[in-house]
């Protein structure tokens, strides 16, 4: 079956550094993405990667290890707006299907 | 950067009622839209796939003639909720993808519905 894994909740303090693991099992994989969605909002695009390794993009960067169907997101120098949900989705499937499955999503607060 | 719109953002319906909700890519084509539902404090579930010109592609467990999904043109999909009960009280989210080559869905604002 389909199964991605997140923690439930995470806290962490301003200009601290946070990493939020994610674990799948899908049947296929065709990339690895992460959101971040503020409550009552859609999410919005933070990363993406297919190859195994590290992307960076400012103060976020995300790593991927396929042979162990491990992610995890990095935010450094956190600030209060940063508390959110963070979601991790994997594309199941064919490239041109853009299937996307999410995980149940980390609930981050920032405390000052 | 590529928008996606929802309206309405909010709605309230009686119980046996239905409701539309549009979902409109406003600077770019979408070949492909998806549809989501989120349950509070729970993550997305994706409802359906909708292609452009073709019959959409429901995941398992969701009713097709329950959750009517229209992609008439390539700016616009629409959902129509039949029937609607309050269990179907929820947030949902569409997104849109340009086509192939393009990796990243770009999300609508989301449409909260209540049926009381």
């Amino acid at each position: 079956g389909q199964n991605i894994d997140q923690p439930t909740e995470m806290t962490a303090t301003e200009g601290a550094i946070v990493q939020i693991n994610c674990t799948y099992q899908t049947s296929g994989f065709n990339g690895l993405f992460w959101y971040q969605q503020h409550a009552g909002e859609a999410p919005t695009f933070l990363s993406y990667n297919v190859l195994d390794g590290l992307e960076e993009k400012g103060r976020f960067s995300s790593f991927l290890s396929r042979s162990k169907g491990y992610s995890y997101l990095l935010l450094k120098e956190l600030q209060m707006k940063d508390s959110a949900s963070y979601l991790c989705a994997v594309r199941d499937g064919p490239y041109n299907t853009d299937k996307l499955i999410f995980g149940t999503g980390t609930r981050l607060q920032v405390f000052p | 950067g590529a928008v996606v719109s929802q309206h309405p953002s909010r709605v309230i319906c009686k119980s046996g009622t239905s409701v539309k909700i549009e979902c409109r890519s406003l600077d770019f084509q979408a070949t492909t839209m998806f549809w989501y539902r989120q349950f509070p404090k729970q993550s997305l579930m994706l409802m359906a796939t909708s292609n452009e010109g073709s019959k959409a592609t429901y995941e398992q467990g969701v009713e097709k003639d329950k959750f009517l999904i229209n992609h008439a043109s390539l700016t616009l999909s629409t959902l129509t909720v039949t029937s609607a009960h309050p269990e179907d009280s929820s947030f949902y989210i569409c997104s849109a993808r340009s086509g192939q080559g393009k990796d990243e869905q770009y999300f609508g604002p989301g449409t909260r519905l209540t049926v009381t």
